[in-house]
């Protein structure tokens, strides 16, 4: 079962840069694709195939992937970026094919 | 605009059933693979199912057997029809579609609770 690793918590203060990452066997020969989720609301892609951008979603989201970490990287933070992020690959050796990381809190001081 | 609407939660006993729905808009429903993802209250998400334009399904051991997927492309719907729930199975239920291999829109989600 393909395993992805993610802190539990980030904190960052307004304006300075947010890195969120996620661990995972190889991952930098997958996809990673990332997901905010706000209280009571449902997931929104940010950030898919490693680093590329849904419309609509700030140029300051953006990601990266290389050998054993992916990582999100959130530019000129803000509070409304307050939310759970999750990663997410899809991996056929997995029970889960489809595989998320257990979620990291940003709190934005 | 792309729209996942679902509806079908409750409150079921465990051993019991419950058939979710979500209607699809805005987009050529039959062109995409479709999902549901799951998530227990306070934690994190899981993929619990996903069928294929082809019609194919997928389950992970954790619902195979008891949860089965479908689609009705002709009324742009999707299906999960759950089955010997457990306590375990309470979560919100998303139906979400997939585009390439990230999940691009979601429904809002439908509550599902097993409990005496």
């Amino acid at each position: 079962s393909y395993v992805l690793t993610q802190p539990p918590s980030v904190s960052v203060a307004p304006g300075q840069t947010a890195r969120i990452t996620c661990g995972g066997n190889n991952i930098g020969s997958k996809s990673v694709h990332w997901y905010q989720q706000k209280p009571g609301q449902a997931p929104v892609l940010v950030v898919y195939d490693d680093s590329d951008r849904p419309s609509g979603i700030p140029e300051r989201f953006s990601g990266s992937n290389s050998g054993n970490t992916a990582t999100l990287t959130i530019s000129r933070v803000e509070a409304g970026d307050e939310a759970d992020y999750y990663c997410q690959v899809w991996d056929s050796t997995s029970d889960h094919f489809w595989v998320f990381g257990g979620g990291t809190k940003l709190t934005v001081l | 605009e792309v729209q996942l609407v679902e509806s079908g939660g409750g409150l079921v006993q465990p051993g019991g059933s419950l058939r979710l729905s979500c209607a699809a808009s805005g987009f050529t429903f039959r062109n995409y693979d479709m999902h549901w993802v799951r998530q227990v209250t306070g934690e994190g998400l899981e993929w619990v199912s996903a069928i294929a334009t082809t019609g194919d399904t997928y389950y992970p051991d954790s619902v195979k057997g008891r949860f089965t997927i479908s689609r009705e492309n002709a009324k742009n719907s999707l299906y999960l029809q759950m089955s010997n729930l457990r306590v375990g199975d309470t979560a919100v239920y998303y139906c979400t579609r997939l585009n390439s291999s990230a999940y691009d829109y979601w429904g809002q989600g439908t509550r599902v609770a097993v409990s005496s």
